[in-house]
């Protein structure tokens, strides 16, 4: 497709439920990123690749959360023994390159909305 | 570490002109970006500075002092469709982007 795709749109899970939020870049961006946001902030870093591996994990809020991208494509956020506190909107977006210069914007997709109940 | 910070609200009238200001704190910068969100979609790229000065683009203009660790998003001609959230957001020498609270513009008639 033309932008970044994110799968599901809206997940509603329960309390301690494992969840997985999926991603497909823009082709031939090698640079993805993850964020979440809650309403009234701005999107909050979890994670980035450049290509297969995860150039900065920095942002995850703790050992529940992991993604992988295994191909350098497609990744997928994994959230564990999912919490209320994780309700959010998972960002992902993607660039041509995240070394810098003008090109290295990033395009984000829809977001997945998770509600944990 | 980084930090950015970003007014919460401003209000402006239509056809007006308006700045919305960024300060941030990085270790190592490599860029910064301006976004727009409308309430309940993506952030959409606006701008982009790497070196001092300005950036023009339509209606819309950026700026940056690196000595400073200072940027604003200067709009025109302000329209209704402006109305807004502005997310200013740094890059740092390792390629993490990290964003401000965002400033959420109204524009009144």
């Amino acid at each position: 497709g033309a932008g970044v795709s994110q799968t599901p749109s809206n997940k509603v899970t329960e309390k301690g439920k494992y969840v997985e939020l999926r991603c497909d870049p823009i082709s031939g961006h090698t640079a993805l990123y993850w964020y979440r946001q809650s309403l009234g902030q701005g999107p909050e870093f979890l994670i980035y690749f450049q290509g297969t591996g995860a150039a900065d994990d920095s942002g995850l809020p703790n050992d529940r959360f992991f993604a992988v991208r295994p191909e350098g494509s497609v990744s997928t956020l994994k959230i564990q023994r999912t919490e209320r506190g994780d309700s959010a909107v998972y960002l992902c977006a993607s660039s041509l390159s995240a070394s810098g210069g003008p090109g290295g914007e990033l395009f984000f997709g829809e977001g997945s909305r998770l509600t944990v109940l | 570490g980084q930090n950015i910070d970003q007014p919460t609200e401003m209000t402006a009238t239509e056809g007006a002109i308006v700045q919305i200001n960024c300060t941030y704190q990085t270790s190592g910068f490599n860029g910064l970006f301006w976004y727009q969100q409308h309430a309940g979609e993506a952030p959409t790229f606006l701008s982009y500075n790497v070196l001092d000065g300005l950036e023009e683009k339509g209606r819309f203009s950026s700026f940056l002092s690196r000595s400073k660790g200072y940027s604003y998003l200067l709009l025109k001609e302000l329209q209704m469709k402006d109305s807004a959230s502005y997310l200013c957001a740094v890059r740092d020498l390792g390629g993490k982007i990290i964003f401000g609270k965002g400033t959420r513009l109204h524009i009144l008639p």
